[in-house]
């Protein structure tokens, strides 16, 4: 069976500080992989895809970018933290059809 | 991808069936609706979608109605654990595509 892995659970960083959050699928191979960004009481939002390695989909500007070194690793990194960066930040893997699976999220606060 | 329109909260009795309506007035023929819960504090999860007939699941039943207007999403008998925020999505189903999520509807089932 798939499972999906985000490391960390819970990070607190201060402003202008780096960031590197990871996700890792098991049990599939090529799946599309997904980030996402929910502030608090809000809904998702898409930021960044990825169909294949090495390749990125961008869907809002940011100061975030996202990497896909590997098949089932998907990266999603900062150079300079901001406030407005806080939030819960969810991977999700998909096959070429159907539902996305979403991972436990990393819950992320920016001081 | 279509828009979704779901009320902001309902609540709903222990045992007693809920029903929460979406609507997506402006869906395409070749777009599916999803249905995706968000249990507070973790990563949503898929539960059903379709295209035009009705679904059912272990965990659900999607009505659409003939003009695919709309859609209502039952649970046959609400538990507890079913209280969450759930997540009406449409969009062009079988390419592993990106969600857009609105606010859903928040769910209360109370004993």
């Amino acid at each position: 069976s798939q499972t999906i892995h985000q490391w960390p659970a819970t990070l607190v960083q201060p402003v202008g500080s780096p960031l590197s959050l990871e996700c890792t699928v098991e049990g599939t191979s090529n799946p599309n992989l997904y980030w996402y960004r929910q502030a608090a009481g809000r809904g998702l939002q898409l930021l960044f895809y990825s169909v294949g390695i090495g390749q990125i989909s961008s869907e809002v500007p940011q100061n975030l970018s996202a990497s896909r070194p590997q098949d089932r690793q998907f990266i999603l990194s900062s150079k300079k933290l901001l406030l407005s960066d806080s939030g819960f930040y969810l991977c999700a893997w998909s096959r070429l059809a159907d539902e996305q699976f979403f991972g436990p999220g990393t819950r992320l606060t920016v001081l | 991808d279509a828009k979704t329109t779901q009320p902001t909260s309902m609540d709903c009795a222990e045992g007693r069936a809920a029903n929460l309506p979406c609507n997506h007035s402006t869906i395409s023929g070749n777009e599916y609706v999803y249905w995706y819960r968000q249990i507070h504090s973790q990563g949503p999860q898929y539960i059903i979608h379709g295209l035009k007939n009705n679904e059912t699941n272990e965990m659900a039943s999607l009505i659409i109605t003939e003009d695919r207007k709309s859609s209502t999403l039952i649970l046959p008998h609400a538990t507890l654990r079913d209280t969450a925020v759930y997540y009406c999505i449409v969009r062009v189903g079988n390419q592993g595509g990106k969600l857009i999520f609105g606010q859903g509807t928040e769910l209360s089932v109370k004993p």
